[in-house]
């Protein structure tokens, strides 16, 4: 089974700063079948990034996916006030599907 | 405009069980793999299981902690998507979701296991 393990536990930025958040998978990543969610407290998951580097419909150009095989990032080039959230990365190109621990990305 | 919206979720003591429901709409299910993910108060995402399309077998797969005790199943023809849940314990507590194609997840429907 995969593991993903994300780094750092906590991002602590300010706005308009850089973000970049890791994956690393325990075993290699089927087809970079790799997705990145943003989730605000109480609120279902948003997909961000699927396929590695593809944004999904109506996410700014500011999320940029990269990476392959067993390593990924996530970067957000300058963090805007509602970018502020816990981030998850998953793989569901093998079974079972498996997310990460998640990073939170906090106001400095 | 796609929707999911899930139902059935409640206090139920350990060992007994319940049975959760997502409707769809905006979308016909019969194309789509349809999966369910949890969330345990204050933890992270956790995939639960996943429903492949008839066209594709219909077949199902689970993560290992349900394995056994959960089933997930289809209605095509009511556009609706369940969750079966057997044996439950305190561990299932939590926000369960149902997602389509990665992108589209309902609201949530909360789960309390307790005596």
């Amino acid at each position: 089974e995969f593991v993903l393990t994300q780094s750092p536990g906590t991002l602590s930025l300010s706005p308009g700063e850089r973000a970049t958040l890791s994956c690393r998978a325990s075993q290699s990543v089927t087809s970079s079948s790799l997705a990145w969610y943003q989730q605000k407290p109480g609120q279902a998951p948003r997909l961000l990034i699927y396929g590695a580097s593809s944004r999904a419909t109506g996410i700014p150009d500011r999320f940029s996916g990269s990476g392959s095989g067993t390593d990924f990032t996530l970067t957000i080039s300058r963090l805007e006030p509602e970018d502020f959230a816990v981030y998850y990365c998953q793989q569901y190109g093998s079974s079972p599907w498996t997310f990460g621990q998640g990073t939170k990305v906090e106001i400095k | 405009e796609v929707q999911l919206v899930e139902s059935g979720g409640g206090l139920v003591k350990p060992g007994g069980s319940l049975r959760l429901s997502c409707a769809a709409s905006g979308f016909t299910i019969s194309n789509a793999w349809l999966t369910w993910v949890r969330q345990a108060p204050g933890k992270g995402l956790e995939w639960v299981g996943r429903i492949k399309r008839i066209s594709d077998g219909g077949t199902t797969d689970y993560a290992a902690p349900v394995k056994g005790r959960f089933i997930i199943s289809r209605d095509d023809a009511e556009n609706t998507l369940y969750l079966q849940m057997n044996s439950l314990t305190n561990e299932d507590t939590g926000v369960y979701y149902c997602t389509e194609s990665l992108a589209y997840w309902g609201q949530g429907s909360l789960v309390t296991v307790s005596s």
